[in-house]
């Protein structure tokens, strides 16, 4: 049981270029999130999907897109990077209603 | 405005002594909270979670504590064990439309041999 799944690990990007970062869970999970973490900062939510086909903006969605593309995936794309989006990226999911939310092992991407 | 809040950034504490991390939050409308657990390099994993309707929940050697008229969570870890080194995520859920998940910045313990 894969639970949920991140790719790429690590991904260095130069300031202006743009990636995806994807996500999938085989959960049946109804919602998704991702999360940055950062030093000292915890874990902030950027976008989160409470079912398919919906999305919304977190806390810190500037510079972030998501596209719920079916009921497992769930990416996150930087359309020009910026090195204040260097950052630990994690991916979860959930059943949409109150229970524990399971995470990806995250997203390691460094902006120069 | 922070919503969950972990004040302390550190803890140290011997093995085989117990371990509290505490955890206050903001938004009365808060219904369930959530313990997570996060080694470098690792995702966060779930702990332990409890109900606003409850004031107790105990999984094994971890117990947390609600005190919904303080807005104050607590994670007891009892005995401390060397792999409960990590760092110590309070969240904390809430209905907007969807459940929404607000976590605070993370407490690092470290349990000393």
């Amino acid at each position: 049981n894969a639970g949920v799944t991140q790719t790429p690990k690590f991904q260095v990007l130069k300031t202006g270029q743009s990636m995806t970062l994807q996500c999938a869970q085989d959960m049946n999970h109804n919602s998704m999130y991702w999360y940055r973490q950062d030093p000292g900062m915890g874990l902030r939510l950027i976008y989160y999907s409470a079912s398919e086909g919906t999305t919304d903006k977190g806390e810190v969605p500037n510079g972030y897109n998501v596209s719920r593309l079916n009921k497992r995936e769930f990416s996150l794309r930087l359309e020009s990077a910026a090195p204040s989006q260097t950052s630990v990226y994690f991916c979860a999911s959930r059943t949409g209603e109150n229970t524990e939310a399971f995470f990806g092992q995250g997203t390691r991407l460094t902006v120069v | 405005d922070q919503q969950v809040k972990q004040n302390s950034p550190s803890l140290s504490v011997q093995e085989g002594r117990i371990s509290i991390l505490n955890c206050d939050y903001t938004n009365s409308m808060f219904d369930y909270f959530l313990w997570y657990k996060k080694y470098p390099a690792e995702g966060p994993t779930f702990l332990i979670s409890i109900s606003s309707i409850k004031d107790k929940n105990e999984d094994g050697r971890f117990t947390v504590f609600l005190n919904k008229s303080a807005k104050h969570l607590s994670l007891h870890i009892v005995p401390s064990q060397p792999g409960d080194s990590a760092v110590y995520f309070c969240a904390a859920s809430v209905w907007a439309g969807s459940y929404q998940l607000t976590f605070g910045k993370g407490t690092k313990l470290s349990v000393i041999p």
